[in-house]
């Protein structure tokens, strides 16, 4: 059973703070990694994706993998409050024909002005 | 910005009918999928697509449910008899294909059977 587990939250950081936020999965063969926004009624958007071990930054956003801890993780630096939503974990397992993401159940962040 | 579309926003439907959920995946994307999500619970795969063809689906995915692409634009996902539990948010995606897998959402269709 493929599984990706994140902390439900809410998590609450002023705003100007780092939000550190985690994610754990269960295949070791997964290859692809994923971080998505999202906001209430509204679809995922994709905020950063990973392949390799350590670290990958985008603007205020930097994506950590850890493949023999099983361990994804992003930061948000410099917190707004429009960053103020639903943070999703994806992965993509591999092994033929895989090719649907598997997702956690999502971390609700809440930036404090 | 090229971007997924879906139609309709909201579909609401009597149980037992069909229904039938459209997207249009961004021009140069050769893998489409579908996902749903029941309210407040986590995003679900349902079913990948290409070449004209499944290629993976998930449990949830029965005999109830088919995909097609019936024109060069259009992803279709139909349910044949819908249920209560069918109740949900719809997302259609679309990656470059699968070595490019990063996948792109639509805005996503809410499905409301009563």
């Amino acid at each position: 059973q493929k599984e990706v587990e994140q902390n439900s939250g809410p998590l609450s950081v002023p705003e100007g703070a780092i939000a550190s936020l985690n994610c754990t999965y269960s295949d070791r063969g997964s290859q692809s990694f994923f971080w998505y926004r999202q906001y209430s009624g509204k679809s995922p958007e994709l905020i950063m994706f990973i392949y390799s071990n350590g670290d990958k930054e985008d603007g205020r956003f930097t994506a950590q993998l850890n493949k023999a801890s099983q361990y994804v993780s992003l930061l948000i630096r410099d917190s707004q409050p429009s960053d103020s939503a639903t943070y999703l974990c994806a992965v993509r397992y591999s092994g033929g024909g895989a090719d649907g993401l598997t997702f956690g159940k999502g971390t609700h962040l809440i930036i404090q002005p | 910005e090229p971007e997924v579309t879906q139609t309709p926003s909201h579909q609401v439907t009597q149980m037992g009918q069909e229904v039938i959920l459209r997207c249009v995946p961004i021009s140069n994307h050769l893998y489409f999928y579908w996902y749903r999500q029941i309210l407040g619970q986590k995003v679900e795969f349902l079913v990948s697509f290409y070449n004209n063809e499944i290629s993976e689906k998930s449990e949830i995915f029965d005999d109830q449910f088919s995909v097609e692409r019936p024109d060069g634009s259009n992803f279709t996902l139909k349910i044949r008899s819908t249920k209560l539990e069918d109740s949900a948010m719809y997302f259609c995606a679309s990656s470059v294909d699968r070595v490019v897998d990063t996948q792109y959402f639509g805005p996503g269709t809410r499905l409301t059977v009563l």
